[in-house]
């Protein structure tokens, strides 16, 4: 049992497309993030989401649209996408926000050509 | 949101005890201090977390000075599995997320 999944965990695409990543996790956790790990191996937090509501969007760009139709799912939708989404990008879990243990996912290499 | 510090990278051999020192000169009074473990192709992976003095479970120590200021991580008897990039966070739930440096690259050497 995954207590955080992605899918996909690779993901290739060209420039301009619409790609979606899908995150669940099950463990009643009230908090989702979404990071990005870029190749330097910074982790930077892209999205909060805490009890479905967006709590931090950290300098994001529009493109990027996170989606949680419930608490145990938070999906990352981008548009049109560019060269420099490429990436890890991880999700992740808590139980409390911000200060307690995350449980984060396998992580989707995204590679945009 | 406390600014961490840590080596950029460490070596070490099998069977030696490793600590990582983290430098969080302006920690605020509610943030706690965390240590994640990240391996390659892998999300980062909690290890342990504390606020002060010493912290022990199965996995590692965490000895913080009275000051808070910085704080050290303890790997008994590493072994080539432990070879990974670890993480120092001081963060607190007003912060609202988790804040990751750049990490320390421990590299163990059989």
């Amino acid at each position: 049992d995954t207590a955080v999944s992605q899918t996909p965990k690779y993901l290739v695409t060209q420039m301009g497309n619409d790609k979606s990543i899908k995150c669940e996790q099950n463990l009643g956790h009230d908090t989702m993030y979404w990071y990005k790990q870029d190749s330097k191996k910074f982790l930077k937090i892209m999205f909060s989401y805490n009890n479905k509501e967006l709590i931090i969007n950290e300098t994001v760009p529009n493109r990027f649209s996170p989606k949680s139709p419930d608490k145990a799912h938070l999906n990352l939708h981008i548009n049109s996408l560019e060269l420099g989404d490429s990436a890890v990008y991880f999700c992740a879990s808590s139980q409390v926000i911000g200060g307690e243990e995350a449980f984060f996912g396998q992580g989707t290499r995204l590679t945009v050509v | 949101l406390a600014k961490t510090t840590q080596p950029i990278s460490m070596d070490s051999y099998e069977g030696q005890e490793v600590n990582i020192t983290c430098s969080h000169n302006n920690i605020a009074t509610n943030d706690y201090i965390t240590w994640y473990q990240q391996f390659p192709s892998q999300g980062p992976r909690f290890i342990i977390q504390g606020y002060k003095t010493k912290v022990t479970n199965e996995v590692a120590s965490l000895f913080i000075p009275a000051d808070r200021k910085s704080s050290t991580l303890s790997l008994p008897r590493v072994s080539l599995s432990d070879t990974a990039v670890y993480y120092c966070l001081a963060n607190s739930g007003s912060a609202r997320q988790l804040t990751f440096g750049s990490g320390t690259q421990l590299t163990v050497l059989p």
